[in-house]
């Protein structure tokens, strides 16, 4: 069946260094995978999306690339601030009304 | 737009109490969902509705249920709480249709049963 896998955490970073979270997915056809955002005591928010193959997601200077022949979707940013500290999800949808969420990865920054 | 919202945001039940908690969104989507979430479990589907009146089961749906009797509004019911329900609901909904639509979430609703 349809499933997304990302890297455990906790992952924690000192401010400024490189963010990598790695999601890998299983799915027939083509699927949307997208990444959310969920800070301490709030609901997931979209952090960003691919709806095909080789697109780029970007956004508040994440960004994630839609690769079909890894069936990866990992989420990257160069220069991490105390503020990005959160949980990320990566997910895919198909169409219809079903969306697969990862488990989760939390990330703290440390100034 | 207020999106999607939830009542109450914390709750205390004690064992077999029964409670409802209500989501809402303004923007029109056919598509409805009850998500748990428990420490390292990330997001579990409960129930979702693919349109008013209709609702089906998710992965964990037993000891709940769910209405859908006006579009806006997607209703979870606890019968008789157990320990076992204490964790933190979210309500979701997004557009029917393609893929690429993404789901809105509430800010979700701490349940702690005694």
């Amino acid at each position: 069946g349809d499933s997304v896998t990302q890297m455990e955490g906790p992952v924690t970073l000192s401010e400024e260094a490189f963010l990598t979270i790695n999601c890998t997915y299983t799915a027939t056809g083509y699927p949307s995978l997208f990444w959310y955002v969920q800070y301490p005591g709030e609901g997931l928010q979209l952090l960003l999306k691919a709806t095909k193959a080789d697109d780029k997601g970007s956004n508040k200077g994440f960004e994630a690339t839609y690769r079909k022949e890894t069936t990866s979707f990992h989420l990257e940013k160069g220069s991490v601030q105390v503020s990005d500290s959160a949980v990320y999800f990566c997910a895919l949808r198909k169409t219809g009304n079903q969306f697969y969420f990862g488990t989760g990865t939390s990330l703290t920054v440390i100034p | 737009n207020a999106g999607v919202t939830q009542t109450p945001k914390f709750r205390v039940l004690k064992t077999g109490q029964s409670m409802t908690l209500l989501c809402a969104q303004d923007m029109n989507h056919e598509y409805m969902y009850w998500y748990r979430q428990d420490p390292g479990m990330g997001l579990r589907l409960i129930h979702y509705s693919v349109g008013e009146g209709t609702t089906a089961k998710g992965e964990v749906p037993d000891g709940y249920n769910v209405s859908r009797l006006k579009k806006q509004n997607f209703l979870l019911g606890l019968e008789s709480a157990a320990p076992s329900q204490t964790s933190v609901y979210f309500c979701a909904s997004n557009l029917a249709g393609g893929s690429s639509y993404e789901q809105y979430f509430g800010p979700g609703t701490r349940l702690t049963v005694t």
